[in-house]
């Protein structure tokens, strides 16, 4: 079945630093891919989407490319700050609604 | 902005107590979900609803129940706790296909 490999954390890093989320997936057919962000004590908001291989979702200074080649969908940031502590989750949807999700990566920014 | 509103975001009972979740989604919405999140394991889907009064079983629907009898609302029950039932549940509603899920802000339950 689907299924959504991320890397485990949690991932501490200092202000401005670089921040990599390995995402792996598998999958029949062709999913759409998804990350969404968890702030603390609220639910789950959609960060980026990618619905076909080469696309580059991008929101909030994150990017991440759908890699079919690779079946990966990592999610980069350049710089990070304090605010951007959160729980990511990476997601693949196929071709009904349901998403499967990644176990979710806690990343703590310290100033 | 979709608004999707989880009626508790604290709830305590006791074992075999009967329990409802209640999700109301202001878009309109046809499809909604129940999830639980687990630390180490994700989200897991419960049930979800294609439209009023039609349900699907998700992963993991064993103890637990769903109503949809209006658009707007979908209502999560669990016929009788278990401890193993704490958790943090998570409804989302979403319009189509190829669309994003929007959440609401969760209920955690814990079951003594």
């Amino acid at each position: 079945g689907d299924s959504v490999t991320q890397m485990e954390g949690p991932v501490t890093l200092s202000e401005e630093a670089f921040l990599t989320i390995n995402c792996t997936y598998t999958a029949t057919g062709y999913p759409s891919l998804f990350w969404y962000v968890q702030y603390p004590g609220e639910g789950l908001q959609l960060l980026l989407k990618a619905t076909k291989a080469d696309d580059k979702g991008s929101n909030k200074g994150f990017e991440a490319t759908y890699r079919k080649e690779t079946t990966s969908f990592h999610l980069e940031k350049g710089s990070v700050q304090v605010s951007d502590s959160a729980v990511y989750f990476c997601a693949l949807r196929t071709n009904d609604y349901k998403l499967s999700f990644g176990a979710g990566t806690t990343v703590t920014v310290r100033a | 902005d979709v608004k999707v509103t989880q009626s508790s975001r604290y709830l305590v009972k006791r074992t075999g107590e009967k329990v409802f979740l209640e999700c109301v989604q202001d878009m309109d919405h046809e499809n909604m979900f129940w999830y639980r999140q687990d630390p180490g394991l994700g989200l897991r889907l419960i049930y979800f609803s294609y439209d009023v009064k039609m349900k699907e079983k998700g992963d993991i629907p064993e103890g637990y129940s769903v109503s949809r009898e209006k658009k707007e609302r979908f209502s999560l029950i669990l016929e009788s706790a278990s401890t193993n039932q704490t958790s943090m549940y998570l409804c989302a509603s979403m319009v189509t296909d190829n669309q994003p899920q929007h959440f609401g802000d969760g209920t955690r339950l814990s079951i003594l």
